[in-house]
């Protein structure tokens, strides 16, 4: 059975530092990795998809780098802003399009 | 207007009531799933649907039904409510495509909590 952990659970950092995410796998048959943000109230949104040939994807101030034999993935956020306060899933898709994610990481940045 | 949306947003219930979680999108998407978020854990899947007549079960389907009304509606039910379902409910829905670049679009989510 797919399991995905995210280490930190929480992290604090003050603005303009850059922000490092980890998410691990336990099986490495996956099509494709993504990475979410979760807003209080508010749904869950697609930052980067990864698809399991790829080792990386970005856009803008993001970076997610997949490591599929080592089962990880890593998101960048570069020069942290307080609007990058949220928390943030990772999440795997298998053969069927089903996602299996991770518990998240939830990020405070701080003026 | 959002794509994908949840009704009730929030939604107070007592132990042994049956409530009804509805979610609509207007994306033209055919595959729509329900998951349940609890407080320190990821999202985990309770049933999902690939078209009207596909119902499948998910991850912890116990406790839970579903019914597909219409390509873009896609209800979930708790037949009699317990405390243990107290938790955040969000629908989603997707669109094969190209193999491998399928995402998921999420409503707002129901917030439940069951007395």
């Amino acid at each position: 059975k797919q399991e995905v952990t995210q280490i930190p659970a929480a992290l604090s950092v003050p603005e303009g530092e850059n922000l490092v995410l980890n998410c691990s796998f336990t099986d490495s048959a996956i099509y494709n990795l993504q990475w979410f943000r979760q807003d209080p109230g508010k749904g869950l949104t697609s930052l980067l998809l990864i698809q399991s040939s790829q080792r990386e994807q970005t856009s803008g101030r993001l970076n997610a780098s997949l490591d599929k034999s080592s089962g990880r993935s890593t998101l960048y956020i570069a020069a942290s802003q307080p609007g990058d306060s949220a928390t943030y899933l990772c999440a795997v898709t298998d053969s069927w399009g089903k996602l299996q994610f991770g518990a998240g990481t939830q990020v405070v940045v701080t003026p | 207007d959002a794509d994908v949306t949840q009704t009730p947003r929030n939604r107070i219930t007592k132990t042994g009531k049956r409530i009804m979680l509805e979610c609509s999108q207007t994306k033209g998407h055919d595959r729509m799933y329900w998951y349940r978020q609890d407080p320190g854990l990821g999202l985990r899947l309770i049933y999902y649907s690939f078209d009207v007549k596909d119902i499948n079960k998910g991850e912890i389907s116990d406790g839970y039904s579903v019914s597909r009304q219409a390509q873009a509606k896609f209800s979930l039910s708790l037949e009699s409510a317990i405390p243990n379902q107290t938790a955040l409910y969000f629908c989603a829905t997707s669109d094969p495509g190209l193999a491998g670049v399928e995402t998921q679009y999420f409503g707002p989510g129901t917030r439940l909590l069951v007395l």
